[in-house]
């Protein structure tokens, strides 16, 4: 069965610390994406990358970076994590054609406190 | 621009009645694909379908249909018979039909409608 799995299903971290959310895909998708869901505002794009080593900043890029070294790996950094970052964090992948939408992983619920 | 809108944040219903999650889009392109997810409580949003701008037939897998109408720009979903597994947060998607890479073919999302199922 194909998947796109999230390193850590739940996450508590302090204020202040470097945070790696890690998200691997095994259907050799050439995009992969990183979301965060918070109620009422929907799913909201911080990045993308459509290749190895290539990203494009999404909607809420600030406070956020990322990391894509292989194609089945895309890795979300926080720097410095903020209790404003506190949210469900979703990352998905996709094919570029055809185009089947997109595959999202379980979640990550990050907890910054 | 593209834009994808649910209006309806949360519907709340009885066990077996019939509901329609709304979604309406704007696109300037003459070919696109349009998509609904679901996202139970668990978490993880659950590929329901996809529909190219070509197809207005409708569909039709047990309990869900989708009435996808070009002239107003809206591709509903209808739960026939809601049962309780149906609570879970529903979006609907749009994207490009042609995808040549980069940002193309990225999907476009409404926020969500919120379905909750009583029994």
């Amino acid at each position: 069965d194909v998947k796109v799995t999230q390193s850590s299903r739940y996450l508590v971290k302090r204020t202040g610390e470097k945070v790696f959310l890690e998200c691997v895909q095994d259907m050799d998708h050439e995009n992969m994406f990183w979301y965060r869901q918070d109620p009422g505002l929907g799913l909201r794009l911080i990045y993308f990358s459509y290749d190895v080593k290539m990203k494009e900043k999404g909607d809420i890029p600030e406070g956020y970076s990322v990391s894509r070294e292989k194609k089945e790996r895309f890795s979300l950094i926080l720097e410095s994590a903020s209790t404003n970052q506190t949210s469900m964090y979703l990352c998905a992948s996709k094919r570029d054609r055809p185009n089947y939408g997109y595959t999202f992983g379980s979640g990550t619920r990050l907890t910054v406190v | 621009a593209q834009k994808v809108t649910q209006a309806q944040t949360e519907i709340s219903v009885v066990e077996k009645e019939d509901v329609t999650l709304d979604c309406v889009y704007e696109t300037r392109d003459t070919t696109y694909y349009l998509f609904w997810y679901k996202q139970p409580p668990s978490g993880e949003l659950v590929f329901l379908i996809r529909r190219n701008s070509f197809d207005e037939q409708n569909e039709i897998s047990g309990r869900y249909s989708w009435n996808f109408q070009k002239s107003t720009s809206s591709f509903n979903f209808t739960i026939t018979a809601s049962q309780v597994v149906d609570s879970a947060v529903y979006f609907c998607a749009l994207s490009e039909y042609f995808d040549y890479g980069g940002s193309q073919g990225n999907l476009i999302f409404g926020k969500g409608t919120k379905l909750s199922v009583k029994p």
